[in-house]
């Protein structure tokens, strides 16, 4: 199994242009996630969806921010415009049932993001 | 409402000796309690979950964790330290409904 896949491992982008964050979960897992992690705020989750579709995205900044799952294998972060203080790393990451269950979260290594 | 509180933020240990990560967390009801592995620049690895079975819970790579409802505890430990074992740890809660509760990390240091 390749695990979470995420793409691209680093984004480096100037303030106002579009980022577009990539993840392929796990086959056969219902549930994915993004995080982002920062030194201040720790790992915030972003947004989740079950079964493609976005179950809460409450935690999603502003409408800068959106995600989409269009299938089964595949999910996009995008910002929209990015900002310097979106600088963080971004991580997926999915499940194979729901986590107040027990079932653990399988991440991917990250985007670390960068916007000068 | 959950919470978790990670009671050091780094924690030091020489290469052979006990590893001791503590995590004191809030839940309602019988939670489902992980410990995560970050080694830098990579995701988070699950080393143990609890789910409400036996309250000792043996993990990857030597780590175990005791869950203390008692205590509201679910400390981290290992008999002997490795250098590999250098990371930050992430105690975390989750509970019906709700999504993954995460404390803030405790990195690891050990020293040869």
């Amino acid at each position: 199994d390749a695990g979470v896949i995420q793409s691209p491992r680093h984004e480096v982008t100037e303030m106002g242009q579009e980022v577009t964050l990539r993840c392929k979960p796990i086959s056969g897992h219902d549930y994915l996630f993004w995080y982002r992690q920062t030194m201040m705020r720790g790992l915030e989750l972003l947004i989740y969806f079950n079964n493609n579709v976005p179950i809460d995205d409450s935690g999603m900044p502003e409408d800068r921010f959106s995600a989409k799952m269009p299938n089964a294998s595949f999910s996009t972060l995008k910002i929209q415009p990015s900002e310097p203080r979106d600088s963080a790393v971004y991580f997926c990451a999915s499940s194979s049932g729901w986590t107040g269950d027990g079932s653990p979260l399988h991440f991917g290594n990250g985007t670390r993001l960068t916007v000068t | 409402a959950q919470s978790v509180t990670q009671l050091d933020s780094h924690v030091s240990v020489s290469e052979g000796t006990p590893v001791l990560l503590r995590c004191n967390y809030s839940s309602s009801y019988s939670p489902s309690l992980f410990w995560y592995v970050q080694h830098p620049n990579k995701g988070l690895q699950l080393l143990l979950k609890y789910t409400s079975a036996a309250t000792l819970v043996k993990g990857i790579n030597g780590f175990e964790a005791e869950f203390k409802k008692s205590e509201t505890s679910f400390h981290l430990t290992k008999p002997s330290a490795h250098m590999s074992d250098a990371a930050e740890y992430f105690c975390v809660v989750s509970r019906g409904y709700s999504t993954l509760t995460f404390g803030k990390g405790t990195m690891l240091l050990v020293s040869p």
